[in-house]
């Protein structure tokens, strides 16, 4: 048990709506991470955040955006929202400070766009 | 850049021993993972190993690390149907971000 939350767990969407997803980081952990994993494929990476600032983003559009609050949870946002965005969205937390930064994932939401 | 390939579907035997091959492209990645998903389930962190070495060893997991020629692999000795999962390797690429291979499917039979 990794101690990673997510919600919600399933979302259906209609192209062009909007919508945030939410995670919770292990106890502890200061930076988070999103990735995005469609069906059959690995997971992507979107963005990182780490206290509270982003610090590296993946080859995602800006209609991808994100927060971190002080408490270390996060948000991803997605704007105007596409039939491809339809994939499972995983967020990690990890522990910067840690040499190995080994990331640990939550459940995941499964967004489906219509 | 950054790439990791894997192969896409792996079948053993319970009880057999499985081996799982990856290939990245980044020489200067400094960690290499390797996650299980499970259906409808997030990534668990099996093990990660340094580039500095060549081998770890973790209970009925082996990771070998050939640095020359860019190959992961995982074995998983004494394989059971629990071990059924896609299992990803990943490389740490620049901003501490995480590259995953595309997943290799382990199907363990009884």
């Amino acid at each position: 048990e990794t101690g990673v939350t997510q919600s919600p767990t399933h979302l259906i969407k209609t192209r062009g709506q909007q919508v945030t997803l939410r995670c919770s980081s292990q106890s502890g952990h200061n930076t988070v991470s999103w990735y995005q994993q469609a069906l059959g494929q690995g997971p992507q990476f979107i963005f990182q955040y780490y206290r509270e600032e982003e610090n590296g983003r993946g080859n995602f559009p800006p209609r991808f955006s994100g927060l971190q609050f002080p408490n270390y949870s996060s948000e991803l946002n997605v704007n105007a929202l596409e039939l491809d965005d339809s994939a499972l969205y995983l967020c990690a937390s990890s522990l910067e400070t840690q040499r190995a930064d080994t990331q640990y994932f939550g459940p995941g939401t499964r967004l489906t766009v219509l | 850049g950054e790439d990791v390939e894997q192969s896409l579907f792996l079948s053993v035997r319970e009880g057999d021993s499985s081996v799982i091959n990856c290939t990245y492209t980044d020489s200067s990645s400094t960690y290499l993972y390797w996650y299980k998903q499970e259906p409808g389930a997030g990534l668990q962190l099996l093990t990660y190993i340094f580039s500095n070495m060549d081998m770890k060893q973790d209970q009925r997991l082996t990771v070998l690390l050939n640095k020359k020629d860019k190959h992961l692999s995982l074995r998983i000795a004494d394989t059971q149907t629990g071990d059924s999962a896609i299992y990803f390797c990943a490389e740490r690429g620049g901003f501490q971000k995480l590259v995953f291979g595309t997943g290799t499917r382990l199907l363990v039979s009884p």
